[in-house]
């Protein structure tokens, strides 16, 4: 059974970095598909922020591209998100989540930004 | 960029009863539509991918179909477990863009 499962902090200040890591079990990313992060502010829809393959090759969404980053540690069989100079818009439940289907999800991390 | 319009945005029916979602997307998509469903405090699970296939272990009462343009999500007969939100979402063209969900709920 495929499994995913984020983790990182949940407080992020306003400008910083916002880090999270998606641990995968049951199954190798470097056996294929991507892998991907979604957001979602409370109460709120759904954004797709960006994706990557175990090769490293991403995709991003347009509208974060300029703040967003995902690696992939193969050895680890684990995925990163890095989304810099945050405000409180940025503040959401993120998920990871195997790509293209969105077939298997994490349970989510709460990051609010905030002073 | 494609856009998805989902609606109705809420909807209220009995158990039972037959409920239907639309989504259309601002281009041509194929058939390249997952449906998920959304319960509180939990993640989107997917229910239905490539627009018409029920994914596995997924009740026989959900079903999609659309191509192109033109979706439809149907419940044949409405469960009390089956309140949750439900999302369209499109995964032809970045950013893969996702319906503004449908609240649904028990008459």
């Amino acid at each position: 059974q495929v499994q995913l499962q984020e983790s990182g902090p949940g407080l992020v200040k306003p400008s910083e970095t916002l880090s999270l890591t998606c641990a995968v079990s049951g199954y190798s990313i470097s056996s294929g598909y991507y892998w991907g992060w979604i957001r979602q502010p409370p109460g709120k829809g759904l954004e797709w922020i960006g994706s990557i393959y175990h090769s490293g090759s991403t995709y991003y969404n347009p509208s974060l591209k300029s703040r967003v980053t995902i690696s992939v540690d193969t050895s680890k069989n684990q995925f990163s998100l890095k989304l810099s100079s945050v405000t409180a818009a940025d503040t959401a439940v993120y998920y990871c989540a195997r790509q293209p289907n969105f077939d298997y999800w994490g349970q989510g991390t709460l990051v609010t930004v905030s002073s | 960029d494609i856009q998805m319009t989902q609606s109705p945005s809420s909807l209220s029916a009995s158990v039972g009863d037959r409920v239907t979602i639309t989504c259309q997307a601002s281009q041509d998509i194929s058939n390249y539509l997952n449906w998920y469903q959304q319960k509180p405090g939990k993640a989107p699970k997917l229910l239905i991918y490539d627009a018409s296939n029920l994914e596995t272990g997924v009740p026989s009462r959900f079903s999609g179909s659309g191509s192109g343009t033109d979706f439809t999500f149907t419940i044949s007969s409405l469960q009390p477990e089956d309140i949750a939100t439900y999302y369209c979402q499109q995964y032809d063209n970045l950013p893969y863009p996702f319906g503004q969900g449908t609240r649904l709920e028990i008459k």
